[in-house]
């Protein structure tokens, strides 16, 4: 069964520096997300991408934050100076057109 | 602002049981919903759906039933088993793709 892959699966940065969280949606999908989760707390949507763009970002997702499509097959996420409040689960999902499918997450620690 | 809830945040059923979970949404204007389930470690896994002009579907031993008067949502699990033991999501989107999730509810499946 497809399935969304994320890489890697726990990532640890100091503070300040750059992340870039790696996905691999499904590969007849169209849309492609980021959540987050903080732990104990509810999931949250980052951004949602389609046809190589930005569709919608939340209110989390400031100048900091980026997504790029570099080939055929992944989606990244990049957090360009981390704080410690960017530590969280990071999901990927994708979908075709209905439910997204998500991915088993990247637990991003910033110390 | 616009949210989307759960009642309970743990239910502990015995197994063999049915399990309702309950989630109520504040926004009249969401046009589709979904249950999600998240096994520690893990990331969301689709349940099951329903679009806003049904009011019940089934699936594999998984009921939603959809109550738009008063923006209620529930999720029937028939014949609880030890691996229905997780964090339940319901999710509500409206005219686009960026879920908004609930909290979160705790099903505890005792042997």
């Amino acid at each position: 069964e497809p399935e969304v892959t994320q890489t890697p699966s726990h990532q640890v940065t100091q503070m300040g520096q750059e992340v870039i969280l790696r996905c691999v949606p499904i590969s007849n999908h169209l849309y492609f997300y980021w959540y987050r989760q903080i732990l104990g707390q509810k999931v949250e949507f980052l951004v949602s991408f389609y046809n190589n763009e930005i569709s919608e970002k939340s209110e989390i997702f400031d100048d900091q934050f980026s997504v790029e499509r570099p080939d055929g097959s992944n989606f990244t996420l990049k957090i360009r100076s981390t704080k410690l409040e960017d530590s969280a689960m990071y999901f990927c999902a994708s979908s075709e057109a209905g439910e997204p499918f998500f991915g088993q997450g990247t637990r991003l620690t910033v110390v | 602002g616009e949210s989307v809830g759960l009642h309970l945040p743990t239910l502990s059923v015995q197994e063999g049981d049915n399990s309702i979970i309950n989630c109520a949404y504040s926004n009249s204007a969401s046009d589709y919903f979904i249950w999600y389930k998240q096994e520690s470690g893990k990331g969301p896994q689709f349940i099951i759906d329903i679009r806003s002009n049904m009011d019940k579907r089934q699936g594999q031993r998984v009921t939603v039933l959809l109550n738009k008067t008063v923006k209620h949502l529930s999720l029937q699990i028939a014949a609880t088993q030890p691996g229905d033991s997780a964090v339940y999501f319901c999710a509500e989107t409206y005219g686009n793709n960026r879920l908004a999730f609930g909290k979160g509810n705790q099903v505890v499946v005792i042997p």
